[in-house]
């Protein structure tokens, strides 16, 4: 079936505790990105890579970084997470360019930063 | 960061009644606008990648139209059923650059 999953759907962590969420697809895209959802506002891009080891910023990457060392695979790492992102978290892939082909989501992880 | 703006925010309408909603986005330096459904408890699922003005594309009893020109584009759902409450979303894309940028969604919400 093909998907694209997160892990974890759930993490409650403490402030300053390095964590990493992942992401996975298995499609063989080439375009992978990571949002954030906060209430009253829209899905908003962290970061996007266009292939393997190609990454960018988003509108939002403060706090964040991410990897691409593989081309099914896309990590969010939160070195030092603040209370300030407290968020849900998708990770999405697209075939080409991720602008022309539609996005496919994961389900979704419910980040908490105590 | 780019201007996305949907309306109505929410909506409520009775099963069997068709109603639309709006996306507007800036004209210039179009490349393509997106539609998502977006249930709750669920991920956001694809209904429509739009390029073209003039564009008009139809799922079942979805449809949407695209107007690059004025910026706008337009989502219609016929004979709205209970099943079809949920966010839609559209996100549009212009410029060089390779990212999607996404307004705030409409919730609509039908009433059996």
């Amino acid at each position: 079936e093909a998907q694209v999953t997160q892990n974890p759907r759930y993490l409650i962590t403490v402030t300053g505790k390095k964590l990493t969420v992942t992401c996975s697809q298995n499609m063989n895209h080439e375009y992978m990105s990571w949002y954030r959802q906060d209430p009253g506002l829209g899905l908003r891009q962290i970061y996007y890579s266009m292939n393997v080891e190609v990454t960018d910023k988003g509108d939002v990457p403060e706090g964040y970084k991410v990897s691409r060392k593989e081309k099914r695979n896309f990590p969010l790492i939160l070195e030092s997470p603040s209370p300030n992102q407290t968020s849900l978290y998708f990770c999405a892939s697209s075939l080409t360019n991720g602008v022309n082909t539609e996005a496919f989501f994961g389900q979704g992880t419910r980040l908490t930063v105590v | 960061i780019l201007n996305v703006e949907q309306s109505p925010q929410s909506l409520h309408v009775q099963e069997g009644d068709s109603t639309n909603f709006t996306c507007s986005f800036p004209s210039s330096n179009f490349y393509a606008l997106h539609w998502y459904r977006w249930e709750t408890a669920k991920s956001p699922e694809a209904l429509f990648v739009m390029t073209l003005n003039g564009d008009e594309k139809k799922k079942g009893r979805i449809s949407a139209t695209l107007n690059t020109k004025e910026g706008y584009s337009y989502l219609y759902i016929k004979g709205s059923q209970p099943e079809d409450s949920a966010t839609y979303l559209c996100a549009y894309s212009g410029g060089s650059n390779y990212k999607l940028t996404f307004g705030k969604g409409t919730l609509l919400t039908v009433n059996p």
